[in-house]
C-alpha cells in the first residue's frame, strides 16, 4: 500500500542544535517533494521544494535532501531557535500528470531555550 | 495580496444541518484545492479545481459533500446533512499553475458538528 511516514512523536531539541526531520514513503513515484510548516490554528506554509533529480536544496538555515533509492527525504534546521517550533509536513507531488500533493501527517518540533 | 480567504473561521452546528464553507483564492491562481485535517487522518485532499472546473473529487468522502467554483474568485464546500464525524479543520488552498504548484493555504475553518 502507499504510505508517507513522518515521526509521529514530537522532536524536542535544544536551541542552537540542528533539528532533523524524516519523511519516508512507499509505493509512490514522486516528481518532487515539498516541505511545509504549520503553526497552531494556521494553514501550512510552503518552505522548500526538491525535485527527484536533485540531491540537496538549501534556503538560509534550512536544508532538504532527497534520496529516491531510499525513498526518503530529510529536513534539517541548523542553529535552531524557539521560533522554529511548529509542525513540519512533507508532501509528495506524484509524477504522471497527477496535479495534487499527498501530505504526511507531520512532525511536531519543539525547540527549547 | 491578502492571501487565501476563508469564511467562517469557526462553525458550530448540529447534526443534520447544512454547512457551507467559503473560499476566495489568490487572484490569478488557476488551481483551487479543498482539504480536511484531523488528528487521526492528517491533511486529506477532498477535491481540486483547475480554471473553475473540478478535476479530481476522489477524496470527497460521500455524497453529503459537494463543492462548486462558480467563478475564478469564489468556491464553496457544502456538507448536507452534517454529521459529528465531519468535525475537522477545512482548508482551502490555491496555486498558480501546474508544474510549479506551491500551494498557498487559507487560515482554515474549524467545523464542529454536535
Amino acid at each position: 500500500s502507499q504510505k508517507i511516514e513522518q515521526n509521529s512523536e514530537a522532536l524536542n531539541i535544544q536551541e542552537g542544535k540542528t533539528a532533523t526531520l524524516t519523511c519516508n514513503y512507499t509505493n509512490y513515484s514522486p516528481a518532487y517533494l515539498q516541505w511545509y510548516r504549520q503553526d497552531p490554528g494556521r494553514g501550512p506554509v510552503f518552505l522548500l521544494l526538491i525535485r527527484e533529480n536533485e540531491k540537496e536544496k538549501r534556503k538560509e538555515r534550512l536544508k532538504v535532501t532527497f534520496d529516491t533509492t531510499l525513498k526518503q527525504s530529510l529536513f534539517h534546521i541548523t542553529a535552531s531557535q524557539p521560533a522554529d517550533s511548529a509542525t513540519y509536513l512533507c508532501a509528495l507531488k506524484l509524477s504522471g500528470g497527477y496535479n495534487k500533493l499527498i501530505f504526511g501527517a507531520g512532525t511536531r518540533l519543539a525547540v527549547h531555550p | 495580496d491578502a492571501g487565501v480567504i476563508q469564511s467562517p473561521r469557526h462553525e458550530v452546528t448540529e447534526m443534520g444541518q447544512e454547512v457551507t464553507l467559503r473560499c476566495k483564492p489568490i487572484s490569478g491562481h488557476d488551481y483551487l484545492f479543498w482539504y480536511r485535517q484531523t488528528m487521526m487522518r492528517g491533511l486529506e485532499l477532498l477535491i481540486y479545481f483547475n480554471n473553475n472546473v473540478p478535476i479530481d473529487d476522489s477524496g470527497m468522502p460521500e455524497d453529503r459533500f459537494s463543492a462548486k467554483m462558480p467563478n475564478a474568485s469564489f468556491s464553496t464546500l457544502k456538507i448536507q446533512p452534517s454529521e459529528p464525524r465531519d468535525s475537522a479543520v477545512y482548508f482551502c488552498a490555491s496555486s498558480l499553475r501546474q508544474g510549479v504548484d506551491t500551494q498557498y493555504f487559507g487560515p482554515g475553518t474549524r467545523l464542529t458538528v454536535l
